[in-house]
């Protein structure tokens, strides 16, 4: 019983690199997000997912894209890194009317 | 659109003695409402949820915490904490219907002192 599996844990990138950061849910829950969390600023959406092709913009859209093709997974893009995306991004998961599910996190750094 | 309030960002209180931390929310629909707690380190554990019937919710380690919606509160209380306690308590709301969207507060670290 995996639950919200997120990879990598640690990454460290130069300013302008690309990268994806992976997701993935084995509850067959139809919502899933991203979050970053930053000091004293609590956990804020980035986008979300009410199902496999739906997504929308959350709170802090800008700099990250994502995509749905699968219930089971959801895959975070940095288009183009900046030192203001050095953050920890917490991806999760929930059914209709259920808590969400959070993984474990990435440490991302941006140099 | 909803609003999350934690006024604490930081709560010192020694072992064994009682603690509550605040939350408060802005919201003009119905609502769900969480305590999630993050140990160092370590992604978030739901702690406790109030989705409807009883105003009053409880963990299994002793937490609870109230629905109080003329006051438009869900106060986490313990009455006794414990070293194990120490960590960053997050509440979060979210609409009844439709987008499963959670808003946070921006957490409250709690630090049991020996």
């Amino acid at each position: 019983n995996a639950g919200v599996t997120q990879t990598p844990k640690f990454q460290v990138l130069k300013t302008g690199q690309s990268m994806t950061l992976q997701c993935a849910q084995d509850m067959n829950h139809e919502y899933m997000s991203w979050y970053r969390q930053d000091p004293g600023m609590g956990l804020r959406l980035i986008h979300y997912s009410v199902g496999a092709g739906i997504t929308d913009q959350g709170e802090v859209p800008n700099g990250y894209n994502v995509s749905r093709s699968t219930t089971e997974d959801f895959p975070l893009r940095l288009l183009s890194a900046a030192p203001s995306q050095t953050s920890v991004y917490f991806c999760a998961s929930a059914a209709s009317g259920q808590p969400q599910h959070f993984g474990d996190g990435t440490r991302l750094s941006i140099l | 659109a909803q609003s999350v309030t934690q006024l604490d960002s930081q709560v010192p209180v020694f072992e064994e003695a009682p603690v509550e931390l605040r939350c408060n929310y802005s919201s003009s629909v119905s609502v769900y409402l969480f305590w999630y707690v993050q140990y160092p380190n370590q992604g978030l554990q739901l702690l406790l949820k109030y989705l409807s019937g009883s105003t009053l919710v409880e963990s299994i380690n002793g937490f609870e915490a109230e629905f109080n919606k003329s006051q438009t509160s869900f106060h986490l209380r313990k009455p006794s904490v414990h070293i194990s306690d120490t960590a960053e308590y997050f509440c979060a709301v979210s609409e009844t219907s439709g987008t499963y969207k959670y808003i946070f507060g921006t957490g409250t670290r709690l630090k049991v002192l020996a």
